[in-house]
């Protein structure tokens, strides 16, 4: 099926340990997101993309890594994992800098022990 | 630093009682404004872009109107089914790739 998804959509770790967070979309679209959302923050930027090998910060990037080699790929490393980092983390998608719609993933619910 | 403050944080309605929820906003150059359905477990789900002052933009039981300040969605006569949390989101001229900054919601809740 078309569309963003993200994989896995739960996942339970260690203090420490890597995890690699999953986003895949089939649009083509040349702008990929990667937001967390905690109660009381709402949701905030992570990581953004703008095309494949080309990535910038956006408000809370520590901790975080992301790599963009395909299109349609946009994984996030958190290389140690850390209980702050306790969320849940949505991958979007957006056609060019100026397509006002931007299309969420259904989201990874991360648990850090 | 563009700011956008959502209020009430949560509110209660009777099915059938029409009410506003509010989104204000300080950026410099406001490139457009949208508004973000979200239910839980799931992912937002895009229902307006506003660009200019003045603008308004329906949808079902749903009007998004927009001033210099802030945006209003209205919400007539709704239905249970319209429980959910509805996001605000600005989109300012002077960020390099134009990335959205996020309110933090309000929550409704519509009582049959």
């Amino acid at each position: 099926d078309a569309g963003i998804t993200q994989s896995p959509r739960y996942k339970i770790t260690e203090t420490g340990r890597q995890v690699t967070l999953m986003c895949h979309q089939t649009w083509s679209h040349s702008y990929m997101f990667w937001y967390r959302q905690d109660l009381g923050h709402g949701l905030r930027l992570i990581y953004y993309s703008a095309a494949a090998d080309i990535t910038d910060k956006g408000e809370v990037p520590d901790g975080y890594v992301v790599s963009r080699s395909k299109t349609e790929n946009f994984p996030l490393t958190l290389e140690s994992a850390t209980r702050s980092q306790t969320s849940v983390y949505f991958c979007a998608s957006r056609l060019a800098v100026d397509y006002n719609e931007q299309f969420f993933g259904p989201g990874t619910r991360l648990t850090v022990l | 630093e563009d700011q956008v403050t959502q209020s009430p944080e949560a509110l209660r309605l009777q099915e059938g009682e029409s009410s506003s929820l509010n989104c204000s906003y300080t950026v410099s150059g406001l490139r457009g404004l949208f508004w973000y359905r979200q239910d839980p477990g799931k992912g937002p789900e895009f229902l307006f872009t506003l660009y200019s002052a003045g603008e308004e933009k329906e949808k079902e039981r749903l009007k998004a109107t927009l001033t210099k300040k802030e945006s209003f969605l209205h919400i007539t006569a709704p239905k249970p089914e319209d429980s959910a949390t509805y996001l605000c989101a600005v989109q300012a001229g002077d960020s390099g790739y134009s990335t959205l900054t996020f309110g933090k919601g309000t929550m409704l809740l519509v009582s049959p």
